[in-house]
């Protein structure tokens, strides 16, 4: 069974640019979740799509933003990129049911703002 | 505010023994907990879970403690193997919220020969 597949693996960009990512879950999953790690702050949840909804959100700005399509691939948009936004993002699937399903990630986007 | 914290940023543990991960909580609101292992350039994989209904839980040579009054869980390894060297972390989230995880900040295990 394939995992979570992340496209990019690394990604350079300088600031004021935007950037896309892009998931494919694990098939049959409907839940994705964004998270952003950095040295400092760890793993943080940026926001959850569960059947093309934004399900649930974290406290990361407007900038950051995300869609769900109907067949559950996901993709993450940040604009007007800042360096601070130099990090490692995690995308994380699950079943997305009212269970407790683990969630199952992929190996990340490394994105590096100069 | 970290609502999940892991205290001890690394350990090290010699092969053959017991691997003591420690993580405290302070929202009483989170009722599952999760352990996740992370090897460098690859996502976290999940280990082991726990309901807040249970204080043990066990999964081979993984067993995860919930100490609920104290709001603390541990995760422990036995016996530990080189393997087992990477980044821990600890997770929790609220019922209904599975695929919203606050994550601790993880701790490194060394397991050496």
């Amino acid at each position: 069974k394939a995992g979570v597949t992340q496209t990019p693996r690394y990604l350079i960009k300088t600031r004021g640019q935007q950037v896309t990512l892009s998931c494919s879950p694990i098939s049959g999953h409907r839940s994705v979740s964004w998270y952003q790690q950095t040295p400092g702050q760890g793993l943080q949840f940026l926001f959850e799509y569960f059947s093309e909804t934004q399900r649930n959100k974290g406290n990361f700005p407007g900038r950051f933003s995300g869609r769900q399509f109907s067949n559950s691939r996901s993709e993450m948009n940040v604009s007007t990129l800042e360096l601070g936004d130099s990090a490692l993002y995690l995308c994380a699937s699950s079943l997305g049911g009212s269970g407790s399903s683990p969630q199952h990630f992929g190996d990340g986007t490394r994105l590096s703002i100069l | 505010d970290q609502q999940v914290k892991q205290n001890s940023p690394s350990l090290s543990v010699q092969e053959g023994r017991i691997s003591i991960l420690n993580c405290d909580y302070t929202n009483s609101m989170f009722d599952y907990f999760l352990w996740y292992k992370k090897y460098p350039a690859e996502g976290p994989t999940f280990l082991i879970s726990i309901s807040s209904i249970k204080d043990k839980n066990e999964d081979g040579r993984f067993t995860v403690f919930l100490n609920k009054s104290a709001k603390h869980l541990s995760l422990h390894i036995v016996p530990s193997q080189p393997g087992d060297s990477a980044v821990y972390f600890c997770a929790a989230y609220e019922t209904g919220t599975a695929s919203k995880l606050t994550f601790g900040t993880g701790t490194r295990l060394q397991v050496t020969l």
